[in-house]
C-alpha cells in the first residue's frame, strides 16, 4: 500500500537558519505529492504541491522538487522565521478507486528568535 | 468568505454517549472527507463522500457513523463503540470525484474529549 516516511522532529531551528525535512514516499503509479502546515490548535493548511516528477512547488519561501528517481520530496526553506513554527506534513494521493490522501506522521519545526 | 466551518471547537462527552460533529463547506465541493489526528500518528481518513447521498469507509471507520444528505454538509456522529474517541477531528473538502490533483481544503477541527 501507499505510505510516506517523513524525518522525525521535533526540529529546533534558529532565525534565519536553512531548513530541510525530508519526506520519502512509496506508491503505485505517479502519485500527487503535497506539503500541508498546521500551526498550533488549526486545522491543516496547503503549502506546496506537484503532480509529476521533476515539478517544484513552492509558496512563502518553501519548495519542494517531486524526484520520481529517489521517490523524494523534501522541504526546504533558506531562511526560517519564527512565524514558520508549526508542524508539516507530507502527503501523496496516488490515484485509483481510493480517493484518499496517505499522510506522513507529522514533523513539528520550532523557531526561536 | 468560502471555507469549512466545523462546530464546536472543543466538544466534552461522557463515555457512552454518541456524540455528533458538524461539517460545513460552502466551496461547492463535491467531495468531502473526516480524518481523525492523534499525536505522533499523523491523520488518518474515517471516512469520505465523493458524491450526495454516498460514502465509503477509511481506514478506520468502526466506531463511527456519516451522512450525506446534502452537499454542503457532512456530519461525523462518533458512537459509544469508538473504544478510543479522544482526539482532534478534523474535516476537509476538495472540488471533484477525482481528488488526483486536487487539494483537499480542510477545516479548523474539533477537539473531542471524552470524561
Amino acid at each position: 500500500g501507499d505510505s510516506v516516511t517523513q524525518m522525525e522532529g521535533p526540529v529546533t531551528l534558529s532565525e534565519e537558519a536553512f531548513l530541510t525535512i525530508n519526506c520519502t514516499y512509496t506508491a503505485t503509479g505517479y502519485p500527487s505529492l503535497f506539503w500541508y502546515v498546521q500551526y498550533p490548535g488549526e486545522g491543516l493548511q496547503l503549502l506546496l504541491k506537484a503532480t509529476k516528477a521533476d515539478d517544484k512547488g513552492s509558496n512563502k519561501g518553501f519548495e519542494a522538487t517531486y524526484r520520481k528517481e529517489t521517490t523524494s520530496f523534501h522541504l526546504e526553506k533558506g531562511s526560517v522565521q519564527v512565524s514558520d513554527s508549526a508542524v508539516y506534513f507530507c502527503a501523496l494521493f496516488s490515484g485509483g478507486s481510493n480517493y484518499k490522501l496517505t499522510f506522513g506522521k507529522g514533523t513539528l519545526l520550532t523557531v526561536n528568535p | 468568505d468560502g471555507g469549512i466551518t466545523q462546530s464546536p471547537k472543543y466538544l466534552f462527552r461522557k463515555e457512552g454517549q454518541n456524540v455528533t460533529l458538524s461539517c460545513e463547506q460552502n466551496l461547492n465541493h463535491d467531495a468531502m472527507y473526516w480524518y481523525r489526528q492523534d499525536p505522533g500518528q499523523g491523520l488518518r481518513l474515517i471516512y469520505y463522500s465523493q458524491i450526495v447521498n454516498d460514502f465509503q469507509k477509511g481506514d478506520i471507520a468502526e466506531g463511527y457513523s456519516v451522512s450525506r444528505e446534502k452537499k454542503e454538509s457532512f456530519p461525523l456522529t462518533v458512537t459509544s463503540a469508538q473504544k478510543n474517541p479522544t482526539a482532534f477531528y478534523l474535516c476537509a473538502s476538495s472540488p471533484s470525484r477525482r481528488t488526483g490533483t486536487d487539494t483537499q481544503y480542510f477545516g479548523p477541527g474539533t477537539r473531542l474529549t471524552v470524561l
